[in-house]
């Protein structure tokens, strides 16, 4: 069965900062990736889709970056953090039509 | 354009009785729609879907929904409620161009 993994779970981080979050996925070949924020605990933002390695989108102009160096790899980084980066960030994975979530990294930016 | 409509922010069910998320969509196309459940500080679980076929779907911890073609809704049901189904539930859509496109979410609380 598939499944995906996010790490770190939590994390604090002073402004002007790097990032690396990563997200992982087993079980799977060729997997759509994409990359959420959601802050207050309410809606999702998307960040970033790929649909193959190397291959990103961005949806919204920001302090974040993505890559892909692998099939089942995502990462969102950034090079120097802003108390806005703060939230839940939410990888994911689709195959075909359906689309399952990773357990989160909760950011708290200082 | 694609989107999704959450008009409830909060729903509040006493325990037993049945509740209703509801949840109204905008798509190009056949439409392909999701719930999704999610509980404090956790990731989004898939709850059920409707691709095609029946109009009601069944899906995961005794909840259903019904998709209604006409009035673009796809609103989540289930008979009785139980304190533990208190979270926040999202509906989504997917887009022609594979996006997933979630509503802003309702926060539904349980009574007891």
């Amino acid at each position: 069965s598939q499944t995906i993994h996010q790490w770190p779970a939590t994390l604090v981080q002073p402004v002007g900062s790097p990032l690396s979050l990563e997200c992982t996925v087993e079980g799977t070949s060729n997997p759509n990736l994409y990359w959420y924020r959601q802050a207050a605990g309410r809606g999702l933002q998307l960040l970033f889709y790929s649909v193959g390695i190397g291959q990103i989108s961005s949806e919204v102009p920001q302090n974040l970056s993505a890559s892909r160096p692998q099939d089942r790899q995502f990462i969102l980084s950034s090079k120097k953090l802003l108390l806005s980066d703060s939230g839940f960030y939410l990888c994911a994975w689709s195959v075909l039509r359906d689309q399952f979530f990773g357990p989160g990294t909760r950011l708290t930016v200082l | 354009a694609q989107s999704v409509a959450q008009p409830e922010d909060q729903v509040n069910v006493a325990e037993g009785n049945p509740l209703t998320v509801k949840c109204t969509y905008s798509v190009s196309g056949n439409p392909y729609l999701f719930w999704y459940v999610q509980y404090p500080n956790r990731g989004l679980q898939f709850l059920l879907k409707y691709i095609t076929g029946d109009n009601l779907v069944k899906g995961s911890y005794g909840f259903e929904a019904e998709f209604n073609k006409s009035q673009t809704s796809f609103h989540l049901k289930k008979p009785s409620a139980l304190v533990s189904d208190s979270a926040l539930y999202f509906c989504a859509v997917r887009a022609p161009n594979d996006k997933i496109i979630f509503g802003k979410g309702t926060r539904l609380h349980i009574l007891p």
